[in-house]
């Protein structure tokens, strides 16, 4: 199972765009690319899920190279209410039970 | 549509009792995965489930088990409690268990151990 590496912490402010990056150099050809969002003492909340080039929702974006050993989480003009922590997830095609989860990057967005 | 439910929400035991743990899936997900999360930390996976067949497990000891019920609703156990059990254990499901449909999880039932 591919591990990811993304940063611990991330300070921004109110409007701004923050961009998170993930590594995931093992990554195989079936996984796919998901992120979580987190707040205390609540499960990890579906963002965004990716396999190549680029996915938009409501509430983000997602940029997968070409090669796919990194992923980018892009959150368009953050609030202070986007302060969670946030997981880079890769699962291994076929079966997604056993999810590797990190310590996440620790967003915080302040006034 | 309601999401995943997790009963109860908070629990308060001793060392060496037992707990059971409860979840409802998302209408139409037929797999269901259990996590620890110990503060601080990231989620642990313990157990996945598939059309009520053991389909993953984490690296957790026996004392820790889990069934799935044909309504695809599930129940984790753990016998002869650790303080160290202390933590919020998460139930996620999925339609299947294919790379392209995510897990949704439920906020989970916070476990005390005194």
């Amino acid at each position: 199972l591919a591990k990811t590496t993304q940063p611990i912490s991330m300070d921004s402010y109110e409007g701004q765009e923050v961009n998170i990056t993930c590594s995931h150099n093992n990554i195989a050809t079936n996984d796919y690319i998901t992120w979580y969002q987190q707040f205390p003492s609540q499960g990890p909340r579906f963002i965004i899920q990716g396999y190549k080039t680029k996915v938009t929702n409501e509430v983000a974006s997602l940029f997968i190279p070409a090669d796919r050993k990194s992923s980018t989480l892009s959150l368009p003009r953050v609030s202070l209410s986007d302060t969670a922590v946030y997981y880079c997830l890769v699962g291994a095609g076929g079966s997604q039970g056993n999810l590797i989860f990190g310590k996440g990057t620790k967003l915080s967005v302040k006034p | 549509d309601a999401g995943v439910t997790q009963s109860p929400t908070h629990l308060i035991k001793t060392r060496g009792q037992q707990v059971t743990l409860r979840c409802s899936p998302i209408s139409g997900h037929k797999s269901v995965s259990w996590y620890q999360q110990v503060l601080g930390q990231g989620p642990q996976f313990i157990f996945q489930y598939y059309e009520k067949e053991e389909r993953g497990r984490g690296n957790f000891p026996d004392r820790f088990s889990a069934r799935q019920f044909p309504n695809y609703s599930s129940e984790l156990n753990v016998n002869a409690l650790l303080l160290g059990d202390s933590a919020l254990y998460l139930c996620a499901s999925s339609p299947s268990l294919w790379g392209n449909q995510p897990q949704h999880f439920g906020d989970g039932t916070r476990l005390s151990i005194l």
